[in-house]
């Protein structure tokens, strides 16, 4: 089974700041692997795919990169719609997993 | 838009059954495999469950092997998760979601399975 582990788990920050959460994977995934946002009481919404590619909607500000077992996502100006808890998941084998989440809150 | 629209959870007893429905639109539902996703209150996400388009290939999670099982109706754009032998453990909001590997999962509303006495 493959390890997904995000950091940090928490981050307070402020509307305007640069945001970035990373995701490693206990082996290599190549690029098999995907980001989601989720707010209180909602679904999970996917944000990015295959590491880097933004889905339709997603504003610009979201970015992610990486390959092999160390990836990011960064938020480059967080706006107040973005606090949230974000997810990675690894879609390299089964079973599937996800990193336990980062939770950006207000400062 | 996918639409996927959870139904069949609610309050069941320790060692109680449960199926879980999942109704597809607005996509062509037999050309994708499909997964469930859980979230016990408070907690992170928990792969559950996953079906191949044709049903031929499905896994599951160590955690619910043996207990729940996985199936899908393709002429009726439905999938399913029937649990028995349910633990308070399994307590959480069950999400159906269209997996489509890479590319990521598009995800249900969500439905809340609460087991307790």
């Amino acid at each position: 089974e493959i390890q997904m582990t995000q950091s940090p788990s928490s981050v307070s920050a402020s509307v305007g700041d640069r945001v970035t959460i990373t995701c490693r994977a206990s082996q290599g995934i190549s690029s098999w692997l995907v980001w989601y946002q989720q707010k209180p009481g909602k679904a999970p919404k996917l944000l990015i795919s295959g590491a880097s590619s933004l889905q339709s909607g997603v504003p610009s500000r979201f970015s992610g990169s990486g390959s092999g077992t160390d990836f990011t996502l960064t938020i480059s100006s967080l706006q107040p719609e973005d606090f949230a808890t974000y997810y990675c998941q690894q879609a390299h084998s089964f079973p599937r997993t996800f990193g336990q989440g980062t939770r950006v809150e207000i400062k | 838009e996918v639409q996927l629209v959870e139904s069949g959870g609610g309050l069941v007893q320790p060692g109680g059954s449960l199926r879980l429905s999942c109704a597809a639109s607005r996509f062509t539902f037999s050309a994708y495999s499909m997964t469930w996703v859980r979230q016990a209150p408070g907690k992170g996400l928990e792969w559950v469950s996953y079906i191949s388009s044709s049903s031929t290939t499905k896994y599951y999670a160590d955690s619910v092997k043996g207990r729940f099982t996985v199936s899908r109706d393709n002429a009726n754009n439905s999938l399913y998760l029937q649990m028995n032998s349910l633990r308070a453990e399994d307590t959480a909001v069950y999400y159906c979601g269209r997996d489509s590997g890479t590319a990521g999962i598009d995800w249900g509303q969500g439905i809340l399975v609460t087991v307790s006495s």
